[in-house]
């Protein structure tokens, strides 16, 4: 079965920083390439960052320059380090897979607030 | 980057109700286009994949049409189950794009 787990979320001042991961299970990782998708609460779904199968980062400009996704192939592992944080970047923030964005995880929520 | 423009926002709607939903790119996206639909407190479900393609499981009573920059996903006869939020997304090319959300409502 194809599984994605997020974790590493919580509660961050503004101006920090936080490092989610998402462990991947059920294919073979290092062929798909993986995404981040947040959702503000009570808001839409927003695609944030991508990672293809070369290494190659996509960012969407909210996050560019403050958001870097890596991966390690090794540890079947998607991650996305966070700095510079504002309340803005408060959502729950899911992984998903390929361009077709299917399967998803459930998701670990990051709060931002003093 | 593409912008994905979707409308409307949001609708109210009864049982057995034909509902559609449009989304506009600001340029042309080579028909991948997909939908998802999402429930409170649920993970977005895919429906239809590049513009028209019923994604495995999913009701005939969705489909989606269009291509270019139009696009539509309508409900053929609106079911109790179906009152959620609806999302269009430009799977074209990085940076993917999402449309801002339909909340279709019971009237």
């Amino acid at each position: 079965e194809v599984q994605l787990v997020e974790s590493g979320g919580g509660l961050v001042q503004p101006g920090g920083s936080l490092r989610l991961s998402c462990a991947a299970s059920g294919f073979t990782f290092l062929n798909h390439d993986i995404s981040w998708v947040r959702q503000a609460p009570g808001k839409g779904l927003e695609w944030v960052a991508a990672i293809i199968t070369s290494g190659v980062a996509y960012y969407a400009d909210s996050v560019k320059g403050r958001f870097t996704v890596s991966r390690d192939n090794s540890k079947n592992t998607l991650y996305l380090q966070m700095d510079s944080l504002t309340a803005e970047d408060t959502a729950i923030y899911y992984c998903t897979k390929d361009h077709s964005l299917y399967p998803w995880g459930q998701g670990t929520l990051v709060t931002v607030s003093s | 980057d593409i912008q994905m423009t979707q409308s409307p926002s949001a609708m109210s709607a009864s049982i057995g109700d034909r509902v559609t939903i449009t989304c506009r790119a600001s340029q042309g996206i080579n028909n991948y286009l997909a939908w998802f639909q999402q429930k409170p407190g649920k993970v977005p479900k895919p429906l239809i994949y590049a513009a028209s393609s019923l994604e495995s499981g999913v009701p005939s009573r969705f489909s989606g049409s269009g291509s270019g920059t139009e696009f539509t996903l309508t409900i053929s006869s609106l079911q109790p189950e179906d009152f959620a939020s609806y999302y269009c997304v430009n799977h074209d090319s990085y940076p993917l794009t999402f449309g801002g959300g339909t909340k279709v409502e019971i009237k």
